[in-house]
């Protein structure tokens, strides 16, 4: 099975701030990472797709990068509406969450 | 623009099927897979499996003994059964679409197993 570990588990930011948050796979799944933006209360929503790829409606505030087995979101210009958990997930060998990261804002 | 309608759950006891259903509307049906995933209370995502219109189903390795993922063309409907539950199967229970990853998703409906 393929493992996927976050950095950091939470963290906690100024509002326009850039906030950076990592994602390692256990082994590769090439650019087959996906970002989620979880709210309190609320479904996931799909943010980031194979790796890069910004979602329809996904402000551009929002950017993924990496392949293989390390990738990153990073959040440029942190809002109040960006206080959430993200997740990222693969999905080149079945599927599989990270633990999440925490965003609030300081 | 596609809605995905859950439904089923609620209080189970312990040894007890749970059974829930996820009911596809405004858009195509035979085009995608279709998923579910769920998260206990305070923890994170655990994807369970997904299917699709050929009835190919995959399933995540730790759940796959119990789980059953099955889907009905003539209804736009698919489901999840998750036999012999116990505590540990307490969580929100999600539906999602698949377009390369989860797009669209349902609003989660809450299953407790307690006795």
């Amino acid at each position: 099975d393929i493992q996927m570990t976050q950095s950091p588990s939470a963290l906690s930011a100024s509002i326009g701030d850039r906030v950076t948050m990592t994602c390692r796979a256990s082994q590769s799944v090439s650019m087959w990472l996906a970002w989620y933006q979880q709210k309190l209360g609320q479904a996931p929503r799909l943010l980031i797709y194979k790796a890069s790829i910004l979602e329809e409606g996904v402000p551009s505030r929002f950017s993924g990068s990496g392949s293989g087995t390390e990738f990153s979101l990073t959040i440029n210009g942190l809002q109040p509406d960006d206080v959430a958990t993200y997740y990222c997930q693969q999905y080149n060998n079945v599927r599989t969450f990270g633990q999440g990261t925490k965003v609030e804002i300081k | 623009q596609v809605q995905l309608q859950q439904r089923g759950g609620g209080l189970l006891k312990p040894s007890e099927t749970l059974s829930l259903t996820c009911g596809v509307y405004g858009g195509s049906f035979s085009d995608f897979y279709w998923s579910w995933v769920r998260q206990p209370p305070g923890k994170g995502l655990e994807w369970i499996g997904e299917v699709n219109r050929r009835k190919t189903v995959k399933y995540n390795p730790s759940l796959r003994s119990r789980v059953t993922i099955s889907i009905d063309m003539s209804t736009n409907e698919f489901s999840l059964r998750v036999n012999s539950t116990t505590a540990a199967d307490t969580a929100v229970y999600y539906c999602a679409r698949i377009k390369d990853s989860m797009d669209v998703w349902g609003e989660g409906t809450t299953v407790v197993v307690s006795s």
